[in-house]
């Protein structure tokens, strides 16, 4: 089992629709979490943190983590063009004693 | 407020040779970790200093190598560089020990030939 999985995509998504991207982990000691944004050719882009069970909203980006399904979600709204990249899920696990442990992201793409 | 800085930008060397790669941290942070990127295998921790200590490492070759410096500046060596270490080389910040929010510099791409 991968320790972090994400969904590969491509994802395509209407432009001014709700954009879910999805990830699981299998720590379960894992403690902090992490979205980046990767557009090609640049580096990741830290977009959300949350450390807490439940929803945690930064414009019109909202991260959702629960831990007792092991899985954190990061949604969308009104998704415009500009949102189409990579995005990575990153987990702080066994307190960050690996660094942050990423999944292999999620192509997502905004059609105008 | 100054970014990480990752110099240099670009790099080819030749199979067999070494290369050093530098990451200054934004400031006031103490931490600075090294990951590498690839397409087959996405982003994989190499190690991570704190304080010009190493704290953890990763699952890489002796190798790679790395060292901090008072200033919280950073540097990761390859020795005997090999086809396989072609990749970007990223390096993250952190305000703490442990990563927290880690913010990525622009990378170094590395190419070997």
């Amino acid at each position: 089992q991968k320790e972090v999985e994400q969904n590969s995509g491509p994802l395509s998504v209407p432009e001014g629709a709700i954009a879910s991207l999805n990830c699981t982990y299998s720590d379960r000691g894992s403690q902090s979490f992490f979205w980046y944004r990767q557009y090609s050719g640049k580096s990741p882009e830290l977009i959300m943190s949350i450390y807490s069970n439940g929803d945690k909203e930064d414009g019109r980006f909202t991260a959702q983590l629960n831990k007792a399904s092991q899985y954190v979600s990061l949604l969308i709204r009104d998704s415009q063009p500009s949102d189409s990249a990579t995005y990575l899920c990153a987990v702080n696990r066994r307190g960050g004693a690996d660094g942050l442990t990423f999944g292999k992201g999620t192509h997502l793409i905004i059609q105008p | 407020k100054a970014g990480v800085t990752q110099t240099p930008r670009y790099l080819i060397k030749t199979r067999g040779q070494q290369v050093t790669l530098s990451c200054s941290p934004i400031s006031g942070h103490r931490s600075v970790s090294w990951y590498q990127q690839t397409p087959g295998q996405g982003l994989q921790f190499l190690f991570e200093y704190f304080s010009e200590t190493q704290r953890n490492k990763g699952n890489f070759p002796g190798r790679f190598s790395g060292r901090q410096f008072s200033n919280s500046r950073s540097e990761m060596n390859v020795s005997t560089l090999e086809l396989g270490d072609s990749a970007l080389y990223l390096c993250a910040s952190s305000l703490g020990a442990r990563v927290t929010e880690a913010f990525f510099g622009q990378g170094t791409r590395l190419t070997v030939v």
